[in-house]
């Protein structure tokens, strides 16, 4: 099992609300990523960040925002839910340096998201 | 199409039957990785091929890459119902910023009967 947790597991909240993902990981890593995925399909890269005070967005547009202030925090936030961010929230972090290819990545359980 | 399809998409086997699933992609890559994923769970990586690897193994499990035809193939042997999980491949491209990108693919959901 992979020291990387994400809360909460599963979350059902109203259209408009302000939702804060968690994301914390205690092997040290610097890289972590956010990805977005419905049930049987494929995973999409929605936020990265390759160290404290570094993210990017990822392939597929989000309306989300993240921060990394702390190497072991990543938190995605979303100002205001909507019934298509009902998806599941992947989580996970790598320990490579930034020009390392061969970096396996490490996951989180996931936070299942229903907006109603 | 997706870089990263994966066939077939969903696979039946009873216990004991060798598994096999197959991964497309369409740009060069560095490497390539398998990862499974239990229902309702985050991915766990199984196993990485290099670019100019052809085999791999570990346990079970034997990974072929071809890259001419763009393409790798995972074999589980033995299949165990334990086994029943969804497999994805995921595709390390180098960019021109000298960063990479990891896309994953489609996904084979495989299911292993008692």
């Amino acid at each position: 099992e992979a020291d990387i947790y994400q809360t909460p597991r599963y979350l059902v909240i109203g259209t408009g609300k302000k939702i804060t993902l968690e994301c914390s990981q205690t092997m040290g890593h610097d890289k972590m990523y956010w990805y977005q995925q419905d049930p049987g399909m494929e995973l999409h890269l929605i936020h990265y960040s390759y160290g404290v005070n570094s993210t990017e967005k990822g392939d597929l547009s989000s309306e989300s925002t993240v921060s990394r202030i702390r190497t072991e925090h990543f938190p995605l936030t979303l100002e205001s839910a909507r019934p298509s961010h009902t998806s599941q929230y992947l989580c996970a972090s790598s320990p490579g340096k930034e020009s390392e290819i061969t970096d396996t990545q490490y996951f989180g359980p996931g936070t299942r998201l229903t907006v109603l | 199409s997706q870089q990263g399809e994966e066939d077939p998409q969903a696979l039946s086997i009873q216990e004991g039957e060798n598994a096999t699933m197959n991964c497309s992609y369409k740009t060069s890559i560095n490497n390539l990785q398998w990862y499974r994923q239990n229902s309702g769970r985050g991915l766990v990586h199984l196993i990485l091929i290099r670019s100019n690897e052809r085999e791999k193994h570990s346990g079970r499990l034997r990974v072929t890459l071809d890259t001419s035809k763009k393409s790798s193939s995972l074999l589980i042997t033995a299949s165990r119902a334990a086994d029943t999980a969804s497999y994805f491949c995921a595709t390390a491209s180098l960019l021109t910023s000298g960063t990479y990108k990891y896309i994953f693919g489609t996904g084979t959901r495989l299911k292993v009967l008692a």
